[in-house]
């Protein structure tokens, strides 16, 4: 079975800082890993994806992840924050071997103060 | 132009009563799948529909059934709903079969509550 865990529910990041939100999964294999954004009163966009190819990969509007297998982990970074990223954050996992079936963790809402 | 839209968007309703949500996508995609929110904002998935296909159904109750009448549509009834049930409703679209690595696109939600 598959799941992530977010650590943090809230965070909040001066505007022009570094934002780190993290995510660690759990998985018998190799997982596929996504983090979406949730704007408010807004469904849910993908900001990037690892389907085990790069491990360090870039997504939309700044953001990366980076996996890291030993720590089981797939935290999200972009350098400097903008008020526009305010948002709820989430990182889901799926398995290679299964059908599509998006495992989400409980999410992490992102506070950019001016 | 949306590609994956939900109506309605709010939905008040008492308890006991049947009721429908739309969802539709102009994305070509073939997959269609649908997501509960609580008030928590924990997400977990419902259905899922391939082709017409149920493919994925998870432990929902049977008060709930997935309807698509085509490719780009696919229907959440609720029967006798219940208190439970208040929750954001999200509807979402893949492109293929349903492979793990297809990125889903949602819907902007359907927000029920059950009073």
């Amino acid at each position: 079975a598959q799941s992530v865990t977010q650590l943090g529910s809230h965070v909040s990041v001066s505007e022009g800082a570094l934002v780190l939100l993290r995510c660690n999964y759990s998985s018998s294999v190799p997982p596929y890993l996504f983090w979406y954004v949730q704007y408010p009163n807004q469904g849910l966009q993908l900001l990037l994806k690892y389907t085990s190819a790069a491990t360090l990969v870039k997504g939309i509007n700044g953001f990366e992840a980076e996996f890291k297998k030993s720590e089981t982990s797939f935290h999200l970074t972009k350098p400097s924050a903008h008020m526009s990223d305010a948002a709820e954050y989430f990182c889901a996992v799926t398995s290679p071997f299964g059908a599509n079936n998006l495992f989400f963790g409980t999410g992490t809402r992102l506070t950019v103060i001016p | 132009d949306t590609a994956v839209s939900q109506t309605p968007k709010y939905l008040v309703t008492q308890m006991g009563n049947d009721k429908s949500i739309k969802c539709e996508q102009n994305l070509g995609h073939d997959t269609m799948y649908w997501y509960k929110q609580d008030s928590k904002k924990f997400l977990k998935i419902m259905f899922s529909y391939n082709n017409k296909e149920l493919i994925i159904n998870e432990t929902v109750p049977n008060r709930f059934s997935p309807k698509s009448p085509d490719k780009a549509h696919l229907n959440l009834h609720i029967n006798s709903l219940e208190l439970g049930d208040s929750a954001v409703y999200f509807c979402a679209s893949s492109q293929g079969a349903g492979a793990a690595t297809d990125t889903q696109y949602f819907g902007p939600g359907t927000r029920l509550t059950v009073l």
